[in-house]
């Protein structure tokens, strides 16, 4: 079975653009979660669409926003860029359904903001 | 609010010994964990979870240990390879359905 992927690998960006990440889940899970990894913050969870709903939402301004499509992929935007926005995003799927649900990670997007 | 922590931000350990990873947490009520492994360069990988009904599970050359009293999980890597230097974060997964991760431990092995 496909791993989790993650598109594009690597994006450089300037202070107020807008970027859009995106994840494809392993086949047949209906969660994807999305994290930003920081050196500093450690992972930092931004939210998790399940279903094409989100369900639940980490603490993040509303420049972060996300959604998923019916074949369970997803896409994660960031909209007026800032320097701390540099981040590694990563997303995680897991089949969403019992309470010790596992995520399973995919590389990652490096985002730089110049 | 849900707090994971590491009692140590690095650790080295020479090949073929042992290593202890260890983890606190903080929210009584949450119901399964997970410890992860990050290379450089990679996301992190599933290496073993438990779910709070244990006390402890065994897999291949890790074990994980959990003690809810103290809210304290950690992870034992026997015979630690090269292979094995990586960060190891430890995630906690409460009622929410939600994953809260420490901020990780560094593991050195030195061949």
């Amino acid at each position: 079975k496909a791993g989790v992927t993650q598109t594009p690998r690597y994006l450089i960006k300037t202070r107020g653009q807008q970027v859009t990440l995106s994840c494809s889940p392993i086949s047949g899970h209906r969660s994807v979660s999305w994290y930003q990894q920081t050196p500093g913050q450690g992972l930092q969870f931004l939210f998790e669409y399940f279903s094409e709903t989100q369900r639940n939402k980490g603490n993040f301004p509303g420049r972060f926003s996300g959604r998923q499509f019916s074949n369970s992929r997803s896409e994660m935007n960031v909209s007026t860029l800032e320097l701390g926005d540099s981040a590694l995003y990563l997303c995680a799927s897991s089949t969403g359904d019992t309470s010790t649900d596992t995520q399973y990670f995919g590389p990652g997007t490096r985002l730089t903001v110049l | 609010g849900e707090s994971v922590g590491l009692h140590l931000p690095t650790l080295s350990v020479q090949e073929g010994d042992n290593s202890i990873i260890n983890c606190a947490y903080s929210n009584s009520a949450s119901d399964y964990f997970i410890w992860y492994k990050q290379e450089s360069g990679k996301g992190p990988q599933f290496i073993i979870d438990i779910r709070s009904n244990m006390d402890k599970r065994q897999g291949q050359r890790v074990t994980v240990l959990l003690n809810k009293t103290v809210k304290h999980l950690s992870l034992q890597i026997a015979a630690t390879q090269p292979g094995d230097s990586a960060v190891y974060f430890c995630a906690e997964k409460n009622t929410g359905n939600q994953f809260y991760f420490g901020t990780g431990t560094s593991l050195t092995v030195i061949p």
